[in-house]
């Protein structure tokens, strides 16, 4: 039973353009969500976190928004630059079932591809 | 030069030898994780440590034997892995495990069982 998914394998977009990457959860303890990409032959890089009390948070380029009535967060980056083409990951954590913060559960990842 | 380093980058071992991963941290946080990636599956949590104790195995087979001798260094030892433990494995640290931060990931090991 996948708590997070990312339903968008991947996803294409022109240069300068916004790329919205979209991302839901089942479990309503998760209280604490991040995106981390991730370039090939390296590990993931953490870009934008949002806690559950906040519904966006923004960090440059990049936006987090957060629907908690919907359970379902997304990533906007403007304007998409052919440097953020990666695979990007969403992640949550929370007190789950008693465990700790620190464990993350993972989307599968969305392939961004930004063409010049 | 990334604040999570971990060693190998790459590695080869036969379903006979025993071999160990090493993760090192120079960010100053009290926890750190090990995390599985299986081909075309999500990043996989297996171990966490806190302030050098174990606080969750995540159902992990005995043939994994995480070792934490300080907040800074943590160890992966490998026996009689089988071919579908071929996966990346990746090292992370945060803050400590009981709050909400983000965490840092290392390049991760390459392992190829064969």
């Amino acid at each position: 039973d996948q708590q997070v998914k990312q339903n968008s394998p991947s996803l294409s977009v022109q240069e300068g353009r916004i790329s919205i990457l979209n991302c839901d959860y089942t479990n309503s303890m998760f209280d604490y969500f991040l995106w981390y990409k991730k370039y090939p032959a390296e590990g993931p890089t953490f870009l934008i976190s949002i806690s559950s009390i906040k519904d966006k948070n923004e960090d440059g380029r990049f936006t987090v928004f957060l629907n908690k009535s919907a359970k379902h967060l997304s990533l906007h980056i403007v304007p998409s630059q052919p440097g953020d083409s990666a695979v990007y990951f969403c992640a949550a954590s929370g007190r789950v079932g008693g465990t700790s913060y620190g464990k993350l559960t993972f989307g599968q990842g969305t392939i961004l591809t930004v063409h010049p | 030069e990334t604040g999570v380093t971990q060693t190998p980058r790459h590695l080869v071992m036969g379903m006979t030898n025993k071999k160990s991963l090493k993760c090192e941290q120079h960010l100053g946080h009290n926890a750190m994780y090990w995390y599985k990636q299986s081909a075309k599956k999500p990043l996989e949590l297996m171990f966490v440590y806190n302030f050098k104790e174990q606080t969750e195995n995540n159902s992990v087979p005995s043939r994994f034997s995480p070792e934490c001798p300080n907040s800074s260094h943590l160890f992966l030892h490998l026996h009689t892995l089988q071919p579908e433990d071929s996966a990346l494995y990746l090292c992370a640290s945060s803050q400590d495990s009981h709050r909400n931060t983000e965490a840092f990931f290392g390049q991760g090991t390459r392992l190829t069982v064969v």
